[in-house]
Parts: C-alpha cells; sequence; structure tokens
C-alpha cells in the first residue's frame, strides 16, 4: 500500500520569505501527486498536479509552484510567502489500476506571520 | 472549481444514534469516494464505489453509488465519539488517465457521548 511521507507538520513563516515543502511516495511507482490547500479545516482545493517528473499542472493562479524532481517526490515552493498563502498543506497520491482513491500525506500547517 | 453539493454541512448527534450524509452533482460520475479526516490529519479513505447501485460496508458505515450516478450517500450507524471529525464525498468524472477528484465540501460530524 501507498505511504506519503510529508515535513515538516508544522511551519511559522514571516512575510516576504521563501517556502519549500517537501512530500515523498513509499509502495507505488509512477503515482499521480497533488497538492491541496485547506483553508479553517473545510473545503479541499487542488492547488497541482502531477502525471510523471517534470509535469506540473496548475489548477489556480496563485504565489506558489510545483516541482517533480523524482517519481515520487514532489515539492511545493514560494519565493515569497503572502499572508494569504496561510493554510493546511496535504500531499496526495493516486496509484495505478482501479484505485482511485487518493492517499493523503498528515498534512503542514503552515502559518504567514 | 467544480464542487460536489454534500450535506448537511454540519450534525450534532448524540452518541449511539444513527447518521445519513449525502452528495449530489449535475454531472455523471464514475467512482464516489468518502473520506473523513480527524483534526490536524490528513483525510483517510472509508469507502469507494465504482458502478451505479453499488453498496459497500466498511463496519458500522454504509455508503451508496445512486443509480443516476450522481449523487452517493453515506450512513453511520450506532455512532461513537471517535466518530467525530469531518467526512468528505469525493467523485471522478471521466475514465481514462485523468485521476483528479472533485470534492464536496465536508459535513463536520460532533458526537455528544
Amino acid at each position: 500500500s501507498q505511504t506519503i511521507h510529508q515535513w515538516p507538520a508544522t511551519l511559522v513563516q514571516p512575510v516576504g520569505s521563501p517556502l519549500s515543502l517537501e512530500c515523498t511516495v513509499e509502495g507505488t511507482s509512477n503515482p499521480n501527486l497533488y497538492w491541496y490547500r485547506q483553508a479553517a479545516g473545510r473545503g479541499l482545493q487542488l492547488l497541482f498536479y502531477s502525471v510523471g517528473i517534470g509535469q506540473i499542472s496548475s489548477e489556480v493562479p496563485q504565489n506558489l509552484s510545483a516541482s517533480r524532481p523524482q517519481d515520487r517526490q514532489f515539492i511545493l515552493s514560494s519565493k515569497k510567502l503572502l499572508l494569504s498563502d496561510s493554510g493546511f498543506y496535504l500531499c496526495a497520491c493516486s496509484g495505478q489500476g482501479r484505485a482511485y482513491g487518493y492517499t493523503f500525506g498528515s498534512g503542514t500547517r503552515l502559518t504567514v506571520v | 472549481g467544480q464542487q460536489l453539493n454534500q450535506s448537511p454541512q454540519s450534525m450534532f448527534i448524540q452518541e449511539g444514534e444513527d447518521v445519513s450524509m449525502n452528495c449530489t452533482s449535475s454531472s455523471i460520475f464514475n467512482t464516489w469516494l468518502w473520506y473523513k479526516q480527524d483534526p490536524g490529519e490528513g483525510p483517510v479513505l472509508l469507502i469507494a464505489l465504482y458502478k451505479a447501485g453499488e453498496l459497500t460496508s466498511n463496519g458500522r458505515l454504509t455508503a451508496q453509488f445512486g443509480i443516476t450516478r450522481k449523487d452517493s450517500f453515506l450512513n453511520i450507524s450506532a455512532s461513537i465519539p471517535s466518530d467525530v471529525g469531518i467526512y468528505f464525498c469525493a467523485g471522478r468524472l471521466n475514465a481514462g488517465n485523468n485521476r483528479k477528484l472533485i470534492w464536496g465540501l465536508g459535513t463536520s460530524l460532533a458526537v455528544n457521548p
């Protein structure tokens, strides 16, 4: 079964500072990878998804970017954080075959101050 | 982006009561998924449904894929305090390699012991 490692669990960053959140996947190869943001404990907003190395699709215009340097590594970045970037960030993966369900990481709580 | 209509938005019940929540869509889905999210954690898959009319149970949880393929419900029988959390429905629209899910906004469940 798939396992997602996501870190850090919590992060407090000042406005204007850079961001790098990392997510790695075990137990599957060539997964689809996703970054979600969740505000106020409700509503999952898809930010980016990737179907392969170097392939990134952005769902919403924003201050963030994503990269997939390796098959099972997905990185969420920002050059300069905004207050509005605060939220709960979740990495997820979906495997091959009929298993369309996503496996989620444990999330990163980002507070921009 | 597109979202599912999930209701109710929140529920406050007594321990031992049964719970029912549902999701509807104007589009036809070929997969329905139900997730539970505990506070500060990523969502965890509870039940996956793959064909119209399918009824699947997971312990005290039962979910059905509506025959119109535009809705799904989740029932929880004899609720217990650990059922507290946010329940999300999610659906997949297209066949092929598109594995993006459409999400409901969640049902927040509180259980009074």
